[in-house]
C-alpha cells in the first residue's frame, strides 16, 4: 500500500545547480500536485496535473517545471537553484471532483536547502 | 481566482474545551469541495474533514464538525472537547479542479 511516494527526502544544492524531485502514486490517481511549504506558512501550489500528458500552472510556478508522461509519474524539476526556493515540497494526488470520496493523499515530503 | 482566506495565524484553547477556526474562500463555481487538514510538527498532512459544496448539511466527523454557509463563502471548524493530541496547523483547503490551501492556523492546547 505505498500511496504517494517523493524521493528525495532531503537534499541541499548549491545555488545554480539543477535536480529533479520525483512523485509516483499507485492508486491510479487522474490528479497530481506540487506544492511548497515555507516555514510557519501555507501550502503554494506550483504545479498541478489533471491526467497524462496535461499539466497546468499554480499559484507559484516561477522557476519550476514538470511533465505527466505516465499517469503514475509526476516529476518536479528545479533548473537554477536559488535561495529562495529552499522550502518542504510536497506531491499530492487525488481522484477528480466526481469521485464521491475525493480526498488529498500526500507525499511525506521533501526538505530543499539551497545555499 | 479561488482564494482561501484564514484570519486567525493562531489560537490557543484550554484541554476540554471547544474551539472555532475561521475559513473563507472564494470562487465562482458552485460544485466543488473543501476541507480541513491538520499537520503536526511531523509535517505529515492529515484529513480531518471533507464536505462537498452540493450538500447543505454539514460533516461531523466524532470531535470535529463544520459550519458550512454556501452563500457567504464560510467554513469553520469547530473541535470539541480538544485534547492535548488536536495542537496542530491547520489549513482549510478549496478543491475544484485543483486544490487551494489557506495560510493555516496554528492550534495550541493549554493543559
Amino acid at each position: 500500500n505505498a500511496g504517494v511516494t517523493q524521493t528525495p527526502k532531503f537534499r541541499i544544492l548549491k545555488i545554480g545547480q539543477s535536480m529533479t524531485l520525483q512523485c509516483t502514486q499507485d492508486m491510479n490517481h487522474n490528479y497530481m500536485y506540487w506544492y511548497r511549504q515555507d516555514p510557519g506558512m501555507g501550502l503554494k501550489l506550483i504545479y498541478y496535473s489533471v491526467g497524462a500528458g496535461i499539466t497546468d500552472k499554480g499559484e507559484v510556478p516561477n522557476g519550476y517545471n514538470v511533465s505527466r508522461s505516465t499517469t503514475e509519474d509526476f516529476p518536479l524539476r528545479l533548473e537554477l537553484a536559488a535561495p529562495s526556493q529552499t522550502s518542504v515540497y510536497f506531491c499530492a494526488s487525488s481522484y477528480d471532483r466526481r469521485n464521491l470520496n475525493e480526498k488529498l493523499f500526500f507525499g511525506s515530503g521533501t526538505q530543499l536547502s539551497v545555499l | 481566482a479561488q482564494t482561501v482566506t484564514q484570519s486567525q495565524p493562531e489560537m490557543s484553547v484550554q484541554e476540554a474545551e471547544t474551539v472555532t477556526l475561521s475559513c473563507t474562500y472564494d470562487t465562482s463555481e458552485s460544485d466543488y469541495y473543501l476541507f480541513w487538514y491538520k499537520q503536526p510538527p511531523s509535517r505529515q498532512m492529515i484529513l480531518v474533514i471533507r464536505q462537498e459544496a452540493y450538500k447543505q448539511q454539514n460533516a461531523t466527523e466524532n470531535r470535529f464538525s463544520v459550519n458550512f454557509q454556501k452563500a457567504a463563502k464560510s467554513f469553520s471548524l469547530k473541535i470539541s472537547d480538544s485534547q492535548l493530541g488536536d495542537a496542530a496547523m491547520y489549513f482549510c483547503a478549496y478543491f475544484d479542479d485543483k486544490i487551494i490551501f489557506g495560510k493555516g492556523t496554528r492550534l495550541h492546547i493549554l493543559p
